[in-house]
């Protein structure tokens, strides 16, 4: 079973620009997430899918972040324009549902996009 | 808010003895506990859970709700246990992971 992919594994970018991170979940999973580690901090909650409605995105850092989720499939990550503190490392991470077994509401991790902004 | 700490950035045994990573958390409700683990170059993963009170990999965590602790215990540690590890909470009301900063172990020959 393929896991969480994410695309670009690493992108350098100037200050001012746009990125966009994509990630595909795994396949059959309704919920995804996005969350980031910065440097030196802890990995931080982005927000929060079910299919393709936001289900909680309080921990959007600010308006120059955008998520979408088109289809209830892959979801993109949209940074625009991009500032020196959204570097780091953005993970996406999927799981089947949130209650019920265990094994039902792992979340699983993709290898994260590293973002650089010079 | 919930809160999770891990007072240590780096922790450093050496191989065959015991490694404890603490793990201590605030939230006001019920949480579900967790312990990730990242290896060098290998995406973050699930090592544990304290709701399956299970050993993987000869680790084990549990919970202690007076304490707000969820310290991660091994008896003897292996090289190949040496990578990062995240302690992480979960409301029980919602499906967000909130994750301590995380501590690298090193397990030296």
């Amino acid at each position: 079973e393929a896991g969480v992919t994410q695309f670009p594994s690493h992108s350098v970018i100037e200050k001012g620009q746009t990125v966009t991170l994509r990630c595909d979940p795994i396949s059959g999973h309704d919920n995804l997430y996005w969350y980031r580690r910065v440097m030196g901090k802890e990995i931080k909650f982005l927000l929060h899918f079910v299919k393709e409605s936001k289900q909680d995105e309080s921990g959007m850092p600010n308006n120059r972040f955008l998520a979408e989720r088109t289809g209830g499939t892959y979801s993109t990550l949209k940074v625009q324009p991009a500032e020196l503190e959204d570097s780091g490392v953005y993970f996406c991470a999927s799981s089947l549902k949130l209650q019920g077994t265990a094994q039902g509401n792992t979340i699983y991790f993709g290898e994260g996009s590293w973002l650089t902004v010079v | 808010a919930q809160r999770v700490t891990q007072p240590e950035k780096l922790l450093s045994v050496f191989k065959g003895a015991p490694v404890e990573l603490k793990c201590n958390y605030s939230y006001s409700g019920s949480p579900e506990l967790f312990w990730y683990v990242q290896y060098s170059r290998q995406r973050l993963q699930l090592l544990l859970r304290h709701i399956s009170r299970e050993s993987i990999k000869g680790f084990t965590a549990d919970l202690n709700k007076g304490e707000t602790s969820f310290h991660l215990k091994k008896p003897f540690a292996q090289e190949e246990d040496s990578a990062m590890y995240y302690c992480a909470l979960r409301e029980t009301s919602g499906s967000r992971l909130t994750f301590g900063e995380g501590t690298q172990l090193t397990v030296n020959p």
